[in-house]
Order: C-alpha cells, then sequence, then structure tokens
C-alpha cells in the first residue's frame, strides 16, 4: 500500500511558466514533508521541507503548500528554468523528520524552450 | 549544504560474493544515517535506520543478516550485502542527517550494485 503518492509520472511545461507537481498522502501520522529533485544514478537533492504546522513555506523560486485535510500538497516552481528537467520526489515523514523518508513514485518535469 | 559521499559508485560482483558500500558524511557528524534502496523507475525505499554505536533498525521485509549495517564512527556508515544474488541489484543510496544539517537528510550519490 503506497503512503506517498505521486500520480503524474511526468510533466510538461513550457519555460518562464509556473510548474506544480501534486503529491497525496494517506498516512495521518506523517507530519513533515520534504521535496527532492534526481537526476537518473544520483542521489536526491533536497529543495525544500514543510512541517504539518505550516501550510505553506517559500524558498525563492520553490514554493510548497500543505493541505492537511486533504492530505495533499504541492510544489510549485516558478518561472521554471531548463535546469529544472528533473524527476521530483515528495517524501513524507513521522517524528517531525526524525524518521526515515517514504517517497513517492517521482513526477519527471520536463521543461519545453 | 552539507556533503555525504558514497562509495564505491559502481559496482559489479558474482553472484554468492559480499559487497561493503561506505556512506561517509564530509562536513558534518551524521548523528544518524539511513540506506534506501532504488529499483528501476521505482520509489526509493527505507531498508534501514543506524544511529551512531547502535545497532540499526531495519524495515519491514528486509533481512539483516543480509544487509549488514555498520555505524561505528559519527562520519561513517557501512552497508555489506551479504551473499549478493542477481535479486539483489539495485541502486543503494545513503542519507545522514545531524545538528549541523538542521536534521534534513543530505544524500550520498549512490552505488550501482549489479550481481552476475
Amino acid at each position: 500500500d503506497q503512503q506517498v503518492k505521486q500520480n503524474s509520472p511526468s510533466l510538461s511545461v513550457q519555460e518562464g511558466r509556473i510548474s506544480i507537481l501534486n503529491c497525496d498522502y494517506t498516512n495521518s501520522m506523517f507530519d513533515y514533508f520534504l521535496w527532492y529533485k534526481k537526476y537518473p544514478a544520483e542521489g536526491p537533492t533536497f529543495l525544500i521541507s514543510i512541517s504539518s504546522i505550516k501550510d505553506k513555506n517559500e524558498d525563492g523560486r520553490f514554493t510548497v503548500f500543505l493541505n492537511k485535510s486533504a492530505k495533499h500538497l504541492s510544489l510549485h516552481i516558478v518561472p521554471s528554468q531548463p535546469g529544472d528537467s528533473a524527476v521530483y520526489f515528495c517524501a513524507a515523514s513521522e517524528g517531525g523528520g526524525a524518521d526515515g523518508l517514504t517517497f513517492g513514485k517521482g513526477t519527471h518535469l520536463i521543461i519545453q524552450p | 549544504g552539507a556533503v555525504v559521499s558514497q562509495h564505491p559508485s559502481r559496482v559489479i560482483c558474482k553472484s554468492g560474493t559480499s559487497v561493503k558500500i561506505e556512506c561517509r558524511s564530509l562536513d558534518f557528524q551524521a548523528t544518524t544515517m539511513f540506506w534506501y534502496r532504488q529499483f528501476p523507475k521505482q520509489s526509493l525505499m527505507l531498508m534501514a535506520t543506524s544511529n551512531e554505536g547502535s545497532k540499526a533498525t531495519y524495515e519491514q521485509g528486509v533481512e539483516k543478516d543480509k544487509f549488514l549495517i555498520n555505524h561505528a564512527s559519527l562520519t561513517l556508515s557501512t552497508l555489506t550485502v551479504t551473499s549478493a544474488h542477481p535479486e539483489d541489484s539495485s541502486f543503494y543510496i545513503c542519507s545522514a542527517r545531524g545538528l549541523a544539517t538542521h536534521n534534513e537528510q543530505f544524500f550520498g550519490p549512490g552505488t550501482r550494485l549489479t550481481v552476475l
């Protein structure tokens, strides 16, 4: 049973526009959520995180929104740049981030010039 | 940002042999290290959590006698795949966190294991 779901395997966005990546979770014990960017044969690179006590966190071009009642979070990238093309993983954790992470299957973001 | 390295980056071995993978935190002390595995086109799956100086905690379905984890120092954890078989072929990734990382996990570059 997959506790973290990313239902879009891929997403294509034009350069300069907003990219919105979505993630749903089922485990109500998750209280810390993260987004990672990953290239093939490399480890994930941390992008941004959010605690369950917040509903929004912003860092430069990246904003993460959390809707606890819907058990949904999203990552907004604006403006999208060609270097943003990668696979994006949503991850969740219990214990305020102290525990190991449960990952979604990833969304391959393709930024079109 | 915090840097985590893994060695080797790629290893090919014969079935039945054991392979050791090292994970090092280069510029911070890692109180906790995690080991993940990723099969092709799949998500990263947590295998085990190790805290420095104590035994690793394994996730359900992960054989602790097959995947030996040692976290002997605050900068080094090792994963040994014992008696490797072709089904153990995968991409193994470690992560580390500590006070200096504000408890965020930073990932190593991964190790591609191929068992013939």
